[in-house]
């Protein structure tokens, strides 16, 4: 079965640290994404890629950069860490296909002071 | 743009009870419509799926019917189970295709708590 595997389970950083939250797939998933989850608020979608550097802009990308430098792997970049960006960071893989599912990993939880 | 709307939560219903979680859409045309499910400490995985009007999806015990004429993609099971107990999210495809497909808009998502 697919697995994708995100580094870490839990990570608190301070304001204006540099964060690197990385994710790999093991399936050979053309699709990435990085999604945060927020209480009330659901899944909102930063950034997807559809190839290696390859990207594109989700819903709400301020704040956050991507790497896409491997097939397997998908990187989320905060350039300088707030504390708004305080959530669940949940990353997902896909075929590009009508109607695929996506495989989601088990998420990182992000706390900044 | 899309969106996804789901009836708040938390719900809390007894081990055997009926579960109806509501879920209506917008969006131009005719998206694919799921179900998904995130149980405590994993990620979110595929309950269900349906890709036309009046398709009905269905798993697990768990069941959804997409009627176009009410924009609407209701989760239903007629026995839950504790182990049933999780946050169960709606949502819908991006109509654009090509590199889109797999973009999906999710909505707010509803806690179940199912007890003994």
């Amino acid at each position: 079965d697919v697995k994708v595997t995100q580094s870490s389970r839990y990570l608190v950083k301070r304001t204006g640290e540099k964060v690197f939250l990385e994710c790999v797939q093991d399936m050979d998933h053309e699709n990435m994404f990085w999604y945060r989850q927020d209480p009330g608020l659901g899944l909102r979608l930063i950034y997807f890629s559809y190839d290696v550097k390859m990207k594109e802009k989700g819903d709400i990308p301020e704040g956050y950069s991507v790497s896409r430098e491997k097939k397997e792997r998908f990187s989320l970049i905060l350039e300088s860490a707030s504390t708004n960006q305080t959530s669940m960071y949940l990353c997902a893989s896909s075929l590009i296909r009508p109607n695929e599912k996506l495989f989601f990993g088990s998420g990182t939880q992000l706390s900044v002071l | 743009g899309n969106s996804v709307t789901q009836m708040e939560g938390p719900v809390t219903l007894s081990e055997e009870a009926f579960l109806t979680i509501n879920c209506t859409y917008t969006a131009t045309g005719y998206p694919s419509l799921f179900w998904y499910v995130q149980y405590p400490g994993e990620g979110l995985q595929l309950l269900l799926k349906a890709t036309k009007a009046d398709d009905k999806g269905s798993n697990k015990g768990f069941e959804a019917t997409y009627r176009k004429e009410t924009t609407s993609f209701h989760l239903e099971k007629g026995s839950v189970q504790v182990s049933d107990s999780a946050v169960y999210f709606c949502a819908l495809s991006d109509l654009a295709g090509g590199t889109s497909y797999g973009k999906l808009t999710f909505g707010q998502g509803t806690i179940l708590t199912v007890h003994p």
